[in-house]
């Protein structure tokens, strides 16, 4: 069995800052890792995802994140939010063998401030 | 259309009721899943389904939950006996058997009042 843990549940952040959304995970097995986005009224959209090979993976909207084993991380990052980056923010896991049977974090609320 | 859709995009419903929550995945995506979101937490795994079967249903939280997907597309997911503790958002996602993208749809709110 996997879990996963954002440590923050809020992050507010101004305008042009940089932010970084953490996340740890625990699993006896190879896992890939994920992050998605909800905006207000939407559905969940995959911002980036690591399979295997290079640990800094970038996503959309100029997102990146870096996987670390030995800490057993995957931390979110943006140089430079907008307003429009308001949202929560999910990291998931999954084994390698279940698809996307995703075990998700309990979400960080993102708040950019003008 | 496009994405996944889900209906009703908003349902309430009396304790102890019957509810019916619909899923049509995008078209193509042999795997189907269920989650529910309370209110405050991420998602749930509830119920994985490749084609027609439930290849993973270790997520319903009991047997008042029951979901089916008759002809590998469209999905309904089942709640007999409705409890106030069910009140969440409920959440389909579809992808390609072989693909680690799933596409979410804006899920079923449902209140149990």
């Amino acid at each position: 069995a996997q879990s996963v843990t954002q440590l923050d549940s809020q992050v507010p952040v101004f305008e042009e800052a940089p932010v970084e959304l953490r996340c740890n995970y625990s699993s006896s097995v190879s896992v890939y890792l994920f992050w998605y986005v909800q905006y207000p009224n939407q559905g969940l959209q995959l911002l980036l995802k690591y399979l295997s090979g290079s640990t800094l993976v970038k996503g959309i909207n100029g997102f990146e994140a870096e996987f670390n084993k030995s800490q057993t991380s995957f931390h979110l990052r943006k140089p430079s939010v907008h307003i429009s980056d308001t949202a929560e923010y999910f990291c998931a896991v999954t084994e390698e063998a279940a698809g996307n049977k995703l075990t998700f974090g309990g979400g960080t609320r993102v708040l950019v401030k003008p | 259309g496009a994405g996944v859709s889900q209906t009703p995009s908003n349902k309430v419903t009396e304790k102890g009721k019957y509810v019916e929550l619909r899923c049509d995945p995008i078209s193509g995506h042999t795997a189907l899943y269920w989650y529910r979101q309370s209110l405050g937490q991420g998602p749930e795994f509830l119920i994985y389904f490749q084609g027609t079967g439930a290849a993973d249903d270790s997520g319903l939280p009991n047997d008042r939950f029951f979901a089916v997907r008759p002809e590998g597309s469209v999905s309904t997911l089942k709640i007999q006996r409705t409890e106030r503790g069910d009140s969440a958002v409920y959440l389909c996602a579809s992808s390609f058997l072989s693909s680690t993208e799933a596409f979410f749809g804006q899920g079923t709110r449902l209140t149990v009042v």
